[in-house]
C-alpha cells in the first residue's frame, strides 16, 4: 500500500524558514517523481513544486521560485520542501504527492499545516 | 494560464441518485483531466484520470466523460460513502485545480 506521511509543519513567523518532510513507503521511491501541492484555508488547491525521480530536475510555481527548494533522499525514501522567506500567503495545508508517468498526482499524503503569522 | 470552472459548488442528493459534476476549461486541454475525491480529514484520492480511465480500486459507479473544454464526473448510483468534496485537475498545460464540489446526502 502506498503511504505518504508528511511532517514538519506548524506556526512560523513571516520571513522565517521551515522544512517539510514526506516519508514514503509501499513503493520503490527512487522510481517516481514527486510533488508538493498546497491548499490555503477556504481556497482551492495549487501545485507548488515537482522533482524528478532522480532529483536532477525541479520545477516551481512562480510565487515560490527562489524561496522554496524541493529535494529528495532516495536512500531514505523521503521528500523535502525547504521554505524560506515565508509569507502570510504561504499559509496552507501542504500535501506530498506521487507522480506516475503522465499522472501528476496519483497518491497523496494526509497533509501538514503551515501557518505563517506573527 | 488555464482556468478551471467547476460546478456546482454544493450538491445534495439521495442514496441511489445519479450525480453529475462538471468542469469547464478556459481552453482546450485535450484529454488531460483528472477527478479526485476528498473525504473529511482524509488525503485526496484519485478517481478518474485522463478524462475517463478509472484508477485502481475505484468502484465502477464512478465514470468520467468529455473532451476539449467540457468534462463530467458521474456517480451512477450514489452511496453513503460517496459523501465528500470532489475536484478536477487539468494537466495539459501546467496544473490547475477546480474549486471543488461538496457532495452531501439529502
Amino acid at each position: 500500500e502506498v503511504q505518504l506521511v508528511e511532517s514538519g509543519g506548524g506556526l512560523v513567523q513571516p520571513g522565517r524558514s521551515m522544512k517539510l518532510s514526506c516519508a514514503a513507503s509501499g513503493f520503490t521511491f527512487s522510481n517516481y517523481g514527486m510533488a508538493w501541492v498546497r491548499q490555503a484555508p477556504t481556497k482551492g488547491l495549487e501545485w507548488v513544486a515537482t522533482i524528478s525521480y532522480d532529483g536532477s530536475s525541479t520545477y516551481y510555481r512562480d510565487s515560490v521560485k527562489g524561496r522554496f527548494t524541493i529535494s529528495r533522499d532516495n536512500a531514505k525514501s523521503t521528500l523535502y520542501l525547504q521554505m524560506n522567506s515565508l509569507r502570510s500567503e504561504d499559509t496552507a495545508t501542504y500535501y506530498c504527492t506521487r507522480s506516475y508517468g503522465l499522472l501528476p498526482f496519483d497518491y497523496w499524503g494526509q497533509g501538514v499545516m503551515v501557518t505563517v503569522s506573527s | 494560464d488555464i482556468q478551471m470552472t467547476q460546478s456546482p459548488s454544493f450538491l445534495s442528493a439521495s442514496v441511489g441518485d445519479r450525480v453529475t459534476i462538471n468542469c469547464k476549461a478556459s481552453q482546450n486541454i485535450n484529454k488531460y483531466l483528472d477527478w479526485y475525491q476528498q473525504k473529511l480529514g482524509e488525503a485526496p484520492k484519485l478517481l478518474i484520470y485522463n478524462t475517463n480511465s478509472l484508477h485502481t480500486g475505484i468502484p465502477s459507479r464512478f465514470s468520467g466523460s468529455g473532451s476539449g473544454t467540457d468534462f463530467t464526473l458521474t456517480i451512477s448510483s450514489l452511496q453513503p460513502e460517496d459523501v465528500a468534496t470532489y475536484f478536477c485537475l487539468q494537466h495539459n498545460s501546467g496544473y490547475t485545480f477546480g474549486a471543488g464540489t461538496k457532495l452531501e446526502l439529502k
